[in-house]
């Protein structure tokens, strides 16, 4: 799986949106880049993938740029629970490999 | 996310005595996983699941069994506890794997202190 490299901290103000960046520039034509976060104490919670288009769900969007080395993960109004660290996986979506989940981004929104 | 639960939900036991802890879901998801999470190690992979009895090893294995009896059970077994096994203990399942149903979704954890 390739390498990610995230910021290992942010600050967002309650309301903003949050944009987390996440450089994966030795990523393979068949790896998708996926997003989870982790609240204290709690499971890491999936939040969005994908491959080469940018995507949005309830809960987030995904910007990948057109050569695919990076991307960002959007909060379009961050909240007060939104604070957790952030992790940015990028993998091959077949077999029963483990998830790696590196440093990630720690994000605290502020009131 | 993929109805997953996790019992018990903290334990503590002490050296040498087993433990079990189970996770179910109602997704009736293919694949599930057991993985350990301590300061300074991130997630690490234990065993998983890809079938109905048909498990595997993962990177920390050692001290650990599990077992796969229905799709929607997944135990793991301390058969005899060592403090180092002091962790918290997530389960995760994957629906198949390919494109969108290659996702990986976490039970709420088990924390086990082993005195």
């Amino acid at each position: 799986d390739a390498k990610t490299t995230q910021p290992p901290s942010m600050d967002c103000a309650e309301g903003r949106a949050a944009n987390l960046p996440c450089n994966h520039s030795t990523i393979s034509g068949n790896e998708y880049v996926y997003w989870y976060r982790q609240i204290h104490s709690q499971g890491p919670q999936y939040i969005i993938h994908g491959l080469k288009n940018n995507e949005t769900n309830e809960m987030a969007s995904l910007i990948i740029t057109e050569d695919r080395k990076s991307s960002t993960l959007i909060l379009p109004h961050a909240t007060l629970r939104d604070t957790a660290v952030y992790y940015c996986i990028v993998r091959v979506a077949q077999g029963a490999q483990k998830l790696v989940f590196g440093q990630g981004t720690r994000l605290t929104i502020n009131p | 996310d993929a109805g997953i639960t996790q019992s018990p939900r903290h334990k503590v036991t002490e050296t040498g005595t087993p433990v079990t802890l189970r996770c179910h879901q109602t997704e009736n998801h293919r694949y599930m996983y057991w993985y350990r999470q301590d300061p300074g190690h991130g997630l690490r992979l234990i065993h998983y699941s890809y079938g109905v009895k048909d498990t595997d090893k993962g990177e920390v294995s050692d001290g650990y069994s599990v077992s796969r009896s229905k799709t929607e059970d997944f135990l793991l077994t301390l058969e005899s506890a060592t403090s180092s096994q002091t962790s918290v203990y997530f389960c995760a399942t994957k629906k198949s794997e390919g494109g969108e149903t290659d996702t990986q979704y976490f039970g709420p954890g088990t924390r086990l202190t082993v005195l």
